[in-house]
């Protein structure tokens, strides 16, 4: 089972401030994904990545971006962070089909 | 796009009951399908997962699947529940080819002593 971190595991912060959630995996994975779920619901994909230098946008519209310079490190940035980005952030590695999740990240904008 | 229906958003059951999620999907090709098991305070897990092969699917602590592919369904089954697998329960399916996850809504398990 693959290791994956993700700092910080809570984050409160003010509008307009610029935020990097940080997601490693030590199983050196080629993807990598990047969800956002809110309470009671469904997991959405936010970006994703097959390997170095790749990165797509997921199939929920997001301001954040990504960005893919080593296998085991996948950043998400939002560069003014809004109240409307406060929710659960989860990271994920696959060595194929089957994804492997870190613990999220609660972020709060207030 | 592919979409995943789980019903019964919350289900709240005694110890020693059996428990049952169902998940149907939406896409009609092949497809991997999975669930997931998120404890309280702990990160997503892979409780089972179906690639091919049997269609009845074991997994960890006693869960079982069984893949219905007339009926697109991918059910979650324990014959007796504990209190320990209070949890959230995730169904998700990827086509086959499409490394990309659609999850289901999720189903809220509360096991009472």
């Amino acid at each position: 089972e693959a290791d994956i971190y993700q700092t910080p595991r809570y984050l409160v912060i003010g509008t307009g401030k610029k935020i990097t959630l940080e997601c490693s995996q030590t199983m050196g994975h080629d993807k990598m994904y990047w969800y956002q779920q809110d309470p009671g619901m469904e997991l959405h994909l936010i970006h994703y990545s097959y390997g170095v230098n790749s990165t797509e946008k997921g199939d929920l519209s997001s301001e954040s971006t990504v960005s893919r310079i080593r296998t085991e490190h996948f950043p998400l940035t939002l560069e003014s962070a809004r109240p409307s980005h406060t929710s659960q952030y989860l990271c994920a590695s696959s060595p194929a089909y089957e994804q492997y999740f870190g613990p999220g990240t609660r972020l709060t904008v207030t | 796009a592919q979409s995943v229906s789980q019903h019964n958003h919350h289900v709240i059951l005694s110890e020693a009951a059996s428990l049952e999620l169902g998940c149907n999907y939406s896409y009609g090709g092949t497809v991997n399908l999975f669930w997931y098991v998120q404890y309280p305070g702990q990160h997503l897990q892979l409780l089972l997962k179906y690639f091919s092969g049997d269609p009845l699917v074991k997994g960890i602590k006693g869960f079982e699947a069984e893949f219905i592919k007339s009926k697109f369904s991918f059910n979650l089954r324990k014959p007796s529940v504990q209190w320990s697998d209070t949890a959230e329960y995730f169904c998700a399916v990827n086509e086959w080819g499409n490394n990309r996850l659609a999850f289901g809504k999720g189903n809220q398990v509360v096991v009472i002593p």
